[in-house]
């Protein structure tokens, strides 16, 4: 079974600051998930890659497969961006062997 | 925004009474999952469907079943519901089941006094 950790595990930021939340995993995988979960909310998926970098906004998501590990950044955090990110890596070729990560909950204070 | 629809979204039983939740969609995807989430730990797969009648078990089943006669509609039933199963389940849906995106419902909170 693929462990996934994230980290941090609790990340409190000044609105407009940049933000990282790191993902590892521990063995291969054939794509990964980044989602956002607001308090008391759904899940809404943010991304899903296999390789490089993608973009949407002020998210961007990038994953390096050699070093099992992804970064998911905020670039000009707002309030709005307070939420729980999750990273789930899929290590089986299919949706039903996901694992997911703990999550990071995200604080940004106005 | 994909549609998916849970019911009911809150609910308060007994132990020992009988609990069947709805996860609903309008998107004609053919896989469908159950999630429960729990404090101190990731989205943890109940059970799974790749098609009318066809499901399978996940990694937390015991105590669950499921039914999904419809593309549609699926159920997630719990038989005789134990403390233990308090959480938060949530339904999601994928077009393709290889590395295709989720989409998530609003999820269901449970709680089995």
């Amino acid at each position: 079974k693929n462990e996934v950790e994230q980290s941090p595990q609790n990340l409190t930021a000044q609105e407009g600051e940049f933000i990282t939340i790191n993902c590892s995993y521990s063995v291969g995988i054939s794509a990964l998930h980044w989602l956002q979960q607001h308090p008391g909310g759904g899940i809404v998926s943010l991304f899903m890659l296999s390789s490089g970098k993608k973009k949407h906004g002020r998210l961007i998501a990038t994953i390096n497969i050699q070093e099992k590990h992804s970064s998911l950044h905020i670039t000009a955090s707002h309030p709005r961006d307070s939420a729980v990110y999750i990273c789930a890596v899929n290590s089986g070729g299919s949706n039903y062997k996901l694992t997911f990560g703990k999550g990071t909950l995200l604080t940004v204070n106005p | 925004d994909a549609g998916i629809t849970q019911s009911p979204r809150h609910k308060v039983t007994e132990t020992g009474t009988p609990v069947t939740l709805r996860c609903h969609q309008t998107e004609n995807h053919r896989y469908m999952y159950w999630y429960r989430q729990d404090p101190g730990h990731g989205l943890r797969l109940i059970h799974y469907s790749y098609g009318v009648k066809d499901t399978d078990k996940g990694e937390v089943s015991d105590g669950y079943s499921v039914s999904r006669s419809k593309t549609e509609d699926f159920l997630l039933t719990l038989e005789s519901a134990t403390s233990s199963q308090t959480s938060v389940y949530f339904c999601a849906i994928s077009e393709g089941t290889g590395t295709g995106e989720l989409f998530f419902g609003e999820g269901s909170r449970l709680t089995v006094l």
